[in-house]
């Protein structure tokens, strides 16, 4: 099965923090994604990146960026977090086509 | 862009019932429809998908039907189990056999089974 990890179950942080999710797969799939999951709203594309150090924005990019500077591995970052920002965040990775797993999720809570 | 609704957004059934969420979509161009169960404190799992060149598919007790004229799939669970009980996520995508899969979810549902 594939496994997609996630640095952190549950985070703290303050407004105006620098904040990095981290984000790994072992199945050498092309594609990487980042969704914010809120209530009412489903799942929401932040960025994704087809491959190494390529990325393209989501559905709702703006307050965020991203890094995939390995093929495993595809950093959320939040240059300045905000409290409109506390959410779930969900990593997914996929071989092309078909087939997205998801990890257990980050649940970012800024204060 | 690619839109996709989903209802309901809370379903309660007595265990045994069937239970059946209904997705459409926008874009006429989508090709590929997964279904994720969301159990508490966990991610999105996948529980079965379709392509566009099909019509029905099953797998145990559940199955996924679309109609591509009215642009709308929809998740049928029978014998509902206690355990069947979590969000359930409808998703588009007009990837399927390209490079990218990139989703567009419906806004899911609740699914409660009473024992």
């Amino acid at each position: 099965d594939v496994k997609v990890t996630q640095s952190s179950r549950y985070l703290v942080k303050r407004t105006g923090e620098k904040v990095f999710l981290e984000c790994v797969q072992d199945m050498d799939h092309e594609n990487m994604f980042w969704y914010r999951q809120d209530p009412g709203l489903g799942l929401r594309l932040i960025y994704f990146s087809y491959d190494v150090k390529m990325k393209e924005k989501g559905d709702i990019p703006e307050g965020y960026s991203v890094s995939r500077e390995k093929k495993e591995r595809f950093s959320l970052i939040l240059e300045s977090a905000s409290t409109n920002q506390t959410s779930m965040y969900l990593c997914a990775s996929s071989p092309s086509g078909t087939g997205t797993s998801f990890g257990p999720g980050t649940r970012l809570t800024v204060t | 862009g690619e839109n996709v609704e989903q209802h309901p957004s809370t379903l309660s059934v007595q265990e045994g019932d069937s239970a059946v969420i209904k997705c459409t979509y926008s874009d006429s161009a989508s090709n590929y429809f997964p279904w994720y169960k969301q159990e508490l404190g966990k991610g999105p799992q996948l529980i079965i998908d379709i392509r566009s060149n099909v019509g029905e598919k099953k797998d145990q007790r559940i199955a996924v039907t679309l109609n591509k004229t009215a642009k709308h799939f929809s998740l049928h669970i029978t014998e509902t189990q206690p355990e069947d009980s979590a969000v359930y996520f409808c998703a588009a995508s007009s990837a399927y056999g390209g490079a990218t899969n990139k989703l567009i979810f419906g806004t899911g549902t609740l699914l409660a089974v009473q024992p």
